[in-house]
This record gives C-alpha cells, sequence and structure tokens, in this order.
C-alpha cells in the first residue's frame, strides 16, 4: 500500500536561516511527488512536482525539493527562510497505480519562523 | 486558486439541517473532488467525480451525498446523517494526464449552531 510520512510534525527556524521539511514515501510504483503550502484558512497551493524527470525540481518562492529512490524520500528545502513562509505544508504522492486522480496526503508539517 | 469558487466561506448548521456547500471552476477540468480537514490533521477524501453525471465515493462519504450535473459544478451536501461536520472542507480539480497536480479553491469552513 502507498503512504506518506511527513517526519517532522513541527519545525521550527529563524528568518534567514534554511529549511528542511522531511517526506518519506511508500509505492510499489514510479510515483508522482508534489509538495503543497496551506496558509491559515485558505486552500492548499502547489509549490513543485516530481513527475520522473529531473530528480531535483525547483518550485515557486525559492523552494526544492529532491526524489531520492533509493531512500524513497522527498524532502522539501529553501535556502533562507521568508517570515511569510510560515504556513502547513503537505507532501502528496499520487499511486502510480491509479488513474483516478486521488491523492495520499501526509499528515502535515507546520512552519514557524522567528524574527 | 482563481479558477475555483467555493462558497460561502463560512457556514452554520442547525441540528437535523442539510446544508450544501458550492464548488464552481472554470479550469474545464474532467475531475473534481471534496475534502474534509480536521485541525491538525491531513486531507480525507470524502467524494470524487471524473466525469458529469459519475461520481465516486472516497474514504469518509457516510453522512455527505454530491451531484455532477455539470462540468463546471460540483456541490457537496452535508446530511443531517453527518453526526460531526463541523471541519474545514476543501474543493479541488485536476485536468487531464496522470501527472497532472490537483488545484484547490478557499475552503468553506462549516461550524454547528
Amino acid at each position: 500500500a502507498q503512504s506518506v510520512t511527513q517526519l517532522d510534525s513541527h519545525v521550527s527556524v529563524s528568518e534567514g536561516t534554511p529549511v528542511l521539511l522531511r517526506c518519506n514515501y511508500s509505492s510499489s510504483y514510479s510515483p508522482s511527488l508534489f509538495w503543497y503550502v496551506q496558509h491559515p484558512n485558505k486552500g492548499l497551493q502547489l509549490l513543485l512536482k516530481y513527475t520522473s524527470a529531473a530528480t531535483l525540481v525547483k518550485g515557486i518562492n525559492g523552494f526544492e525539493a529532491e526524489f531520492k529512490k533509493s531512500e524513497t524520500s522527498f524532502h522539501l528545502t529553501k535556502p533562507s527562510a521568508h517570515m511569510s513562509d510560515a504556513a502547513e505544508y503537505f507532501c502528496v504522492v499520487t499511486p502510480g497505480s491509479s488513474n483516478t486522480g486521488k491523492l495520499i496526503f501526509g499528515q502535515g508539517t507546520t512552519l514557524q519562523v522567528k524574527p | 486558486d482563481g479558477g475555483i469558487t467555493q462558497s460561502p466561506k463560512y457556514l452554520f448548521r442547525k441540528e437535523g439541517q442539510n446544508v450544501t456547500l458550492s464548488c464552481e471552476q472554470n479550469l474545464n477540468h474532467d475531475a473534481m473532488y471534496w475534502y474534509r480537514q480536521d485541525p491538525g490533521q491531513g486531507l480525507r477524501l470524502i467524494y470524487y467525480s471524473q466525469i458529469v453525471n459519475d461520481f465516486q465515493k472516497g474514504d469518509i462519504a457516510e453522512g455527505y451525498s454530491v451531484s455532477r450535473e455539470k462540468k463546471e459544478s460540483f456541490p457537496l451536501t452535508v446530511t443531517s446523517a453527518q453526526k460531526n461536520p463541523t471541519a474545514f472542507y476543501l474543493c479541488a480539480t485536476k485536468g487531464t494526464g496522470f501527472n497532472q497536480p490537483q488545484h484547490f479553491g478557499d475552503g468553506t469552513r462549516l461550524s454547528i449552531l
């Protein structure tokens, strides 16, 4: 069965320091992987997606993620945190065996950015 | 996402009442989805529709109903059978293609009076 595990429920960084949000996945097939961000009382916004092209994926707002098949990981990084990055982040996988578009969501990581 | 409109933004339900949440899209996407989000939790799929006049139950469909009469619209009804309806409800759409991401509306927050 496919699953997604976000290894930290809460991450706190200082403004200007690097961000690392960790995600491991389990999939029997070649998955598509996504990172979404959610600000309070808003919907989810797509940050980036991996779809079996380049393993290093660049997204919006300076975020990027690296797909590592050997480690079954898809960690999200940003070199320098900004106050506006404070939000909830979701790692999401589309099971390779499904054509329904159904997604499997991680439980989310809350990113706190301190001034 | 500017192409997906959810209304109302806030909704209150009385005991024994059915309420309907609206989701409209102008992205010309075939597939539409309804999710429920509870505090501190991820999203859970309620219903989804891959084409007009067809829809499928998700993981937590009990107490909910949907219709898909038009491509642009996928309303969700929270019935009185749903005993714990207080949550944030999100609608999403997806374009054609296996690797296409889902796009989300800004949600409706439902509370019990």
